[in-house]
């Protein structure tokens, strides 16, 4: 599976646009990267996946550059109640044995007033 | 949609004593993943299942940690003994079935305290 780095924490303020840069060079041609959302106290949630390209949804979107290497999850307009740690992964989608997760140390967001 | 299931929700206990923990995926998903994650860091993978059948226990230490999935449903999750370094937050997780997509959700945990 492929490692991934990430920077370990990040501060910004309400209202501001938010880039998590996420490093995967040895990202494999099946890999697809997801990123989770944890809270304090709560589970990991699924905020997106992409496989090249661009991907939008309701919540953030990721770029993903033509080689693959890296992606950026972009939150639009963040609240206090973003702050949590995010989570970039790397992995394959396989129907015989599920989707393989692994996580690494994630980015600390804190947003401030 | 109901969530995936844990229980307990704490659980504190001596060294040396035995633990279980349960979960209860997603109706229909036949992934489910145990991790455990130490305060401070990222969830790290001790088991996956599809249905009944275990994918990757890799990092499970199996002289002291053990996990079944009966009838491809539920799920539990044994320490025995537990050691000072097993007191982390074990999370249960469950997916559908491979393919595009396919997210993966997250129970609340179990929060462990070996004292």
């Amino acid at each position: 599976l492929a490692k991934t780095t990430q920077p370990i924490s990040m501060d910004s303020y309400e209202g501001q646009e938010v880039n998590i840069t996420c490093s995967h060079n040895n990202i494999a041609t099946n890999d697809y990267i997801t990123w989770y959302q944890q809270f304090p106290s709560q589970g990991p949630r699924f905020i997106i996946q992409g496989y090249k390209t661009k991907v939008t949804n309701e919540v953030a979107s990721l770029f993903i550059p033509a080689d693959r290497k890296s992606s950026t999850l972009s939150l639009p307009r963040v609240s206090l109640s973003d702050t949590a740690v995010y989570y970039c992964l790397v992995g394959y989608m396989n129907n015989n044995a599920g989707n393989m997760l692994t996580f690494g140390g994630g980015t600390r967001l804190m947003v401030k007033p | 949609e109901a969530g995936v299931a844990q229980s307990p929700r704490y659980k504190i206990i001596e060294k040396r004593q035995s633990v279980a923990f349960w979960c209860n995926p997603i109706s229909g998903h036949a992934t489910l993943y145990w991790y455990q994650q130490i305060l401070g860091q990222g969830p790290k993978l001790l088991i996956q299942f599809q249905n009944n059948g275990v994918v990757d226990d890799s990092q499970l230490p199996k002289d002291r940690f053990s996990a079944e999935r009966l009838k491809g449903v539920d799920s539990t999750l044994k320490i025995q003994p537990a050691k000072l370094e097993d007191s982390a937050v074990y999370l249960c997780a469950s997916s559908r079935r491979g393919g595009e997509n396919t997210e993966a959700f997250f129970g609340q945990g179990t929060r462990l305290t070996v004292v």
